[in-house]
Formats: C-alpha cells, sequence, structure tokens
C-alpha cells in the first residue's frame, strides 16, 4: 500500500523557521494536505493542494513541493505552533487517501 | 459555521458491531462527499472511509474494507459508519470530515473542517 513518510520530530526555537518534510512516490501528480493537531483536539487543515494556506490560518505557515517531496514551512515559530503535524494525498489513483506518520514539532 | 457532530462510539466486545452517526450543520450537506478517518490511542491519523455526495462512490481503505460501511442520508443531514466484526485495532477515535471539494467523483481532496470525535473501544 501506498505510504507517505515523514521525520518522527522536528525541534526549534522560538522565531526560528521549521521545515517538516513528507515523502511519497505518487506526490507529483497528487495535491499534498497539512494538519495541525494538538493535544485532545481535531485536526485542523494549515496547507491545501501543495501550497494555498486557508483563511484564518497566519502567514507564516507556507508550503512548496518538489518531485516526491513536500514541505511545510513555519516561519518565525510560536510557542504555540507545537503540536503534531500530518501531511495527507491520496494514491495515484486517487481513491485511497492516505496520512503519513505524523511530525512533532517541540518549540524549545 | 460548518459544524459535523459524531455519536454513537462506545465499549464494545471482539467480534461486535456498532454504528457511528454524523450529524452535520451550516452547510449544504447533500453537496459535498463526506469522510471517516480514525486515530487510535497515541498513534497516527488513518484514512477509513469516502463517500460521494449522492452515494454513488465509495471508497475503503484496505484495513475495513469488507467489514465497514459508509453511508449517508441526506434528507437527514447525517453521515454513518456500520462497523462489524470489530477487532482490537479497530479501537481509535473516530473523526468525520467534509471534503470541502464540491466534484461527482470524490478522488483526491482532503479534509475540512473534522469533527471532534467519537472513541470507539474494542475490548472484551
Amino acid at each position: 500500500s501506498y505510504e507517505l513518510t515523514q521525520p518522527p520530530s522536528v525541534s526549534v526555537s522560538p522565531g526560528q523557521t521549521a521545515r517538516i518534510t513528507c515523502s511519497g512516490d505518487a506526490l507529483p501528480k497528487q495535491y499534498a494536505y497539512w494538519y495541525q493537531q494538538k493535544p485532545g483536539q481535531a485536526p485542523v487543515l494549515v496547507i491545501y493542494k501543495d501550497s494555498e494556506r486557508p483563511s484564518g490560518i497566519p502567514e507564516r505557515f507556507s508550503g512548496s513541493s518538489s518531485g516526491t517531496t513536500v514541505t511545510l514551512t513555519i516561519s518565525g515559530v510560536q510557542a504555540e505552533d507545537e503540536a503534531d503535524y500530518y501531511c495527507q494525498s491520496a494514491d495515484s489513483s486517487g481513491t485511497s487517501r492516505v496520512f503519513g506518520g505524523g511530525t512533532k514539532l517541540t518549540v524549545l | 459555521e460548518v459544524q459535523l457532530v459524531e455519536s454513537g462510539g462506545g465499549l464494545v466486545k471482539p467480534g461486535g458491531s456498532l454504528r457511528l452517526s454524523c450529524a452535520a450543520s451550516g452547510f449544504t450537506f447533500s453537496s459535498y462527499s463526506m469522510n471517516w478517518v480514525r486515530q487510535a490511542p497515541g498513534k497516527g491519523l488513518e484514512w477509513v472511509s469516502s463517500i460521494s455526495s449522492s452515494s454513488s462512490y465509495i471508497y475503503y481503505a484496505d484495513s475495513v474494507k469488507g467489514r465497514f460501511t459508509i453511508s449517508r442520508d441526506n434528507a437527514k443531514n447525517s453521515l454513518y459508519l456500520q462497523m462489524n466484526s470489530l477487532r482490537a485495532e479497530d479501537t481509535a477515535v473516530y473523526y468525520c470530515a467534509r471534503d470541502p471539494n464540491i466534484v461527482v467523483v470524490p478522488k483526491g481532496g482532503w479534509f475540512d473542517p473534522w469533527g471532534q470525535g467519537t472513541l470507539v473501544t474494542v475490548s472484551s
């Protein structure tokens, strides 16, 4: 079955830039999406279609794509950004959606 | 305000059945594809199933195919997940989520917004 690969953890100091990657063979054909999940809460969409930002999401969140890897970038990280982040996409047929394993962002 | 509220979770024995519901409000439910996503305790997110706006297209993860059935009632603005032959590994919080892209065939796509989830525990 299709898989998306994320690093388990990323740590940054406040004000620095955090980059979280997600790799998958079908990413050149399928858009990627990113979700933020804080403890005890439902996930929240922060990036859609590789690089689009939903209304209400701070400008410090951005997304990019290059080949089989997509990246979520958080510029000027704040303490409130500490959370788990999941990428999501679909297999080449589009009928099966898949999540990456998640990345725990720690703000030092 | 778009709102999704799940219900029906609880404790069930292995091999048992459970039916989850998701009540939608604040949008034209019949126009959107809908989904179930689950999260085992302390684990990551796992897509479970998707259903198109008219119920014409339905997709399942391999892990639940043949055991779970997704359905919807557009007149009642409700989404359902019938879960049979439950296993310990089905223990999870089950989220209802809308696909915000209005399409006939729900290929690809994403989840926004999500409900708060309902906990299903499969244990003897």
